[in-house]
């Protein structure tokens, strides 16, 4: 029972770099969403997700583009990396539009150096 | 700004005390008032969570207060063990998830 899984668990990359942050559930969740978890900050909305198809920007969603092509997958593409993306990447999906509970992954440590 | 505020940032609490974290909010149409427990490298699970029709919810040694009229909402981990040593995130939800800052608790044997 795999839940979120997230990859890569860690990353370096350079300032300008572009990648991508792979999410993918295998709970027929319709809903999805990304978060950045800073110290002090808590959890952070980046970008979410109703469905294949469909998707929104959240609290903080400069820097970073998404798309829902199918159910199970939610990449997180950061397009031009910025030493301010340095944080910790979390992917969750819920079974309902109502986040009554949230699933995380284990994270993507992210580092721009 | 922060449409949750949670405190304390960290603390410290000897096995069989009492852990109480502590959060704000404004927004009065947040409806539902979930807690998140994080282990090291590890993401956030739901540990308890209360509607703002509810004034307490007891789940083992967990307990939610919820105080409307103030519009705080408070954790309170009775009994404290090392198990319980984590960070803890409230929030709230308006259709999405709001998160506190979180509150690293550390139970010394």
């Amino acid at each position: 029972n795999a839940g979120v899984t997230q990859t890569p668990k860690f990353q370096v990359l350079k300032t300008g770099q572009s990648m991508t942050l792979q999410c993918a559930q295998d709970m027929n969740h319709e809903y999805m969403s990304w978060y950045r978890q800073d110290p002090g900050m808590g959890l952070r909305l980046i970008h979410y997700s109703v469905g294949a198809g469909i998707t929104d920007q959240g609290e903080v969603p400069n820097g970073y583009n998404v798309s829902r092509s199918t159910t199970e997958d939610f990449p997180l593409r950061l397009l031009s990396a910025a030493p301010s993306q340095t944080s910790v990447y979390f992917c969750a999906s819920s079974y309902s539009g109502e986040w009554a509970e949230a699933f995380f992954g284990q994270g993507t440590r992210l580092t721009v150096v | 700004q922060q449409q949750v505020k949670q405190s304390p940032q960290s603390l410290i609490v000897q096995k069989g005390g009492i852990s109480i974290i502590n959060c704000a909010y404004e927004n009065t149409a947040f409806d539902y008032f979930p807690w998140y427990q994080q282990f090291p490298g590890k993401g956030p699970a739901l540990l308890i969570a209360i509607r703002p029709d509810v004034s307490e919810k007891k789940e083992g040694r967990f307990t939610i207060s919820f105080n409307k009229s103030a519009k705080q909402f408070s954790l309170h981990i009775m009994d404290s063990q090392p198990g319980d040593s984590a960070t803890y995130f409230c929030a709230a939800r308006r259709y999405k998830l709001t998160f506190g800052g979180g509150t690293r608790v550390l139970v010394k044997p």
